[in-house]
């Protein structure tokens, strides 16, 4: 079954601390993507990837890394500079070519302590 | 800067009413254009696309939307709703070139039964 797996579902995080939310996608695409939703401002782009070893940031990537070692492989983490973290973290993908549609997980709502 | 603006952020109808979300984004040049929806409890997912050819594109569950380029606008109707059309929806726009999709605001539907 063919999908993007976004983990884990609820996430909680302390002051000072980093944490990294996973995304796996097995469709074989080039591109990932993350987004942070907000009430009230839809998605906005943290960064993308559209190759291996390979990302770039997105609109608000302060606060914000990721690492691309695997196609397959996503991962975002939420480093204590991130002042206000809270928010649903969506990742997707595409496959890389211009006009793909967007697939995407079914997200990570982070909350801080 | 490039952006996607939708009208409105919340709308509420009832069963059998027509529906026309607007949705206009910045001059940038050609322009992919998408509608994508969510469900309670459920992934982002697509529901209409533009490319190219006929500016009046047709998804599922019968919504439609139009591409006037002249008004940097890309609307979604649908004649009739249904309860189940109770969901958030997103207009995003893919600028001819770039891997960046960028998002609406998004407008939350209740439909009444």
């Amino acid at each position: 079954d063919g999908g993007i797996t976004q983990s884990p579902k609820y996430l909680f995080r302390k002051e000072g601390q980093n944490v990294t939310l996973s995304c796996e996608q097995n469709l074989n695409h080039d591109a990932m993507y993350w987004y942070r939703q907000d009430p009230g401002q839809g998605l906005r782009l943290i960064y993308y990837s559209q190759i291996v070893n390979d990302f770039q940031k997105g609109d608000i990537a302060e606060g914000y890394s990721v690492s691309r070692e695997k196609k397959e492989s996503f991962p975002l983490t939420v480093t204590s500079a991130q002042k206000n973290p809270t928010a649903f973290y969506l990742c997707a993908s595409s496959a890389g070519r211009n006009n793909e549609k967007l697939f995407f997980g079914s997200g990570t709502q982070l909350s801080v302590l | 800067a490039q952006s996607v603006s939708q009208h409105n952020h919340h709308v509420i109808l009832s069963e059998a009413a027509s529906l026309e979300l607007g949705c206009n984004y910045s001059y940038g040049g050609t322009v992919n254009l998408f509608w994508y929806v969510q469900y309670p409890g459920q992934h982002l997912q697509l529901l209409l696309k533009y490319f190219s050819g006929d500016p009046l594109v047709k998804g599922i569950k019968g919504f439609e939307a139009e591409f006037i380029k002249s008004k940097f606008s890309f609307n979604l109707r649908k004649p009739s709703v249904q309860w189940s059309d109770t969901a958030e929806y997103f207009c995003a726009v893919l600028f001819t070139g770039g891997f960046k999709t960028i998002f609406g605001a998004g407008t939350r539907l209740f439909v009444k039964a």
